[in-house]
């Protein structure tokens, strides 16, 4: 157990429906990263949150947003889904320290048809 | 501009051979830090070894030791004596910046395919 704790583990649904996945990070981590793999893909950064407030956005789409809440855990929504939605969400988090190591959940596999 | 190159999409290696994976990686920051990290079939992200851009000495943590060439932005990782479980995806990463907590920024991996 790596002491980030991503839920749920797997993930089928249909187009155009709505997900929620959901990370705690590890005690006493402030910051919360999530990450998409596409099939074959490196992972792609789409948010970080640092105690709950936003910190920093990469490749994240509109349809998709999160929010991380008094204690710490976070929350990935995607909406809308389409099938190129289909990947492995990471969810990572580092400690208030300048060189704290990242630790990454185990990830959800989401699948839509 | 890609900040972190793997070119080499897959390598094979024999047990007990020792294998290089490359990176490269671009930034104009002074302080950084550079990660590998491994991703078995199974889907988790296992973190191997850490090399900061001040650090004098190359980052080794057991069989890992990473080949960090400051001038060329160079980090190449180095497996000595390859096990059949060293099978698996290998990313590198980094961090730029000196600020706590900043978004990791990956290649696009290597498979590392190890053979008895």
């Amino acid at each position: 157990d790596s002491g980030v704790t991503q839920t749920p583990k797997h993930l089928i649904t249909a187009t155009g429906q709505r997900v929620t996945l959901r990370c705690s990070p590890r005690s006493g981590d402030l910051s919360v990263y999530w990450y998409q793999q596409s099939l074959d893909q490196g992972l792609q950064f789409l948010i970080q949150y640092y105690n709950g407030e936003e910190r920093a956005k990469g490749n994240i789409l509109e349809r998709f947003s999160a929010q991380q809440f008094p204690d710490l855990h976070s929350e990935l929504n995607l909406s809308s889904l389409e099938l190129g939605d289909s990947a492995l969400y990471f969810c990572a988090s580092s400690p208030p320290l300048q060189f704290g190591g990242y630790t990454f959940g185990s990830g959800t596999r989401l699948t839509v048809v | 501009a890609q900040k972190i190159t793997q070119t080499q999409p897959g390598m094979f290696v024999q047990e007990k051979e020792a294998v290089t994976l490359d990176c490269t990686y671009d930034t104009s920051d002074p302080s950084y830090g550079l990660f590998w990290y491994k991703q078995p079939s199974s889907g988790e992200m296992i973190f191997l070894i850490y090399q900061g851009s001040y650090d004098q000495q190359n980052a080794t943590e057991g069989r890992y030791s990473l080949n960090f060439q400051k001038a060329r932005k160079s980090a190449n990782l180095v497996i000595s004596a390859s096990q059949l479980g060293d099978s698996a995806m290998y990313f590198c990463a980094m961090r730029e910046g000196g600020q706590a907590g900043t978004a990791l920024i990956f290649g696009k991996g290597t498979t590392l395919s190890v053979s008895s």
